[in-house]
């Protein structure tokens, strides 16, 4: 009965590869978001979409990618993998108009080696 | 775009003391502002929130206060126990026309709760 879940939990790849994290959401939200926790616990919004647009930070590199399937799923694709993509991603939801209810997945924690 | 200040970094206070943790933001426009806990492992999570059109809002042992003009917002948690340590963030909500809205998320606060 997770409201948000991501998988996989603990990701640990080589440099270069391409990788792919997934979310889903239960909850019936139709925004969902990506974020990034650096070492320092400071998250950073990568991604928000919902079923009428993407909008994207225009600081995160085009190696990352957001794919949504469906509005109870919004997957992040990560090309060419570089050591400081090592970080903790977290998912989260909301449904437009009210903020308010925006739940976070428990996040992945990528390891670039 | 919005910036979200927050002060301290670090709080370290006795169990039963109060904590106080200040933000800041740029954006006159923002006009939703939550807190959240995370604790070790675990995603953040909503504890409280508050609307621009309230200035003061309590739930229990966990308040936030708001004053729109200085643009600057509050958590106060009192009697506070040792499961109140983790890290606190705050955020403040932009608007991108639409309705569509992100968090701008502070750099948070590690509480710690010496027993």
């Amino acid at each position: 009965d997770t409201a948000v879940s991501q998988t996989p939990k603990y990701l640990v790849t080589q440099m270069g590869n391409d990788k792919s994290i997934k979310c889903e959401q239960n909850l019936g939200h139709d925004t969902m978001y990506w974020y990034k926790q650096d070492s320092k616990k400071f998250l950073k919004i990568m991604f928000s979409y919902n079923n009428k647009e993407l909008i994207i930070n225009e600081t995160v590199p085009n190696r990352f990618s957001p794919k949504s399937p469906d509005k109870a799923h919004l997957n992040l694709h990560i090309n060419s993998l570089e050591l400081g993509d090592s970080a903790v991603y977290f998912c989260a939801s909301s449904r437009v108009g009210t903020v308010w209810g925006y739940t976070f997945g428990s996040g992945t924690r990528l390891t670039v080696v | 775009g919005e910036n979200v200040e927050q002060h301290p970094s670090t709080l370290s206070v006795q169990e039963g003391d109060s904590a106080v943790i200040k933000c800041t933001y740029s954006d006159s426009a923002s006009n939703y502002f939550p807190w959240y806990k995370q604790e070790l492992g675990k995603g953040p999570q909503l504890i409280i929130d508050i609307r621009s059109n309230v200035g003061e809002k309590k739930d229990q042992r966990i308040a936030v206060t708001l004053n729109k003009t200085a643009k600057h917002f509050s958590l106060h948690i009192t009697e506070t126990q040792p499961e109140d340590s983790a890290v606190y963030f705050c955020a403040a909500l932009v608007n991108y026309g639409g309705s569509q809205g992100n968090l701008i998320f502070g750099k948070g606060t590690k509480l710690s709760v010496k027993p």
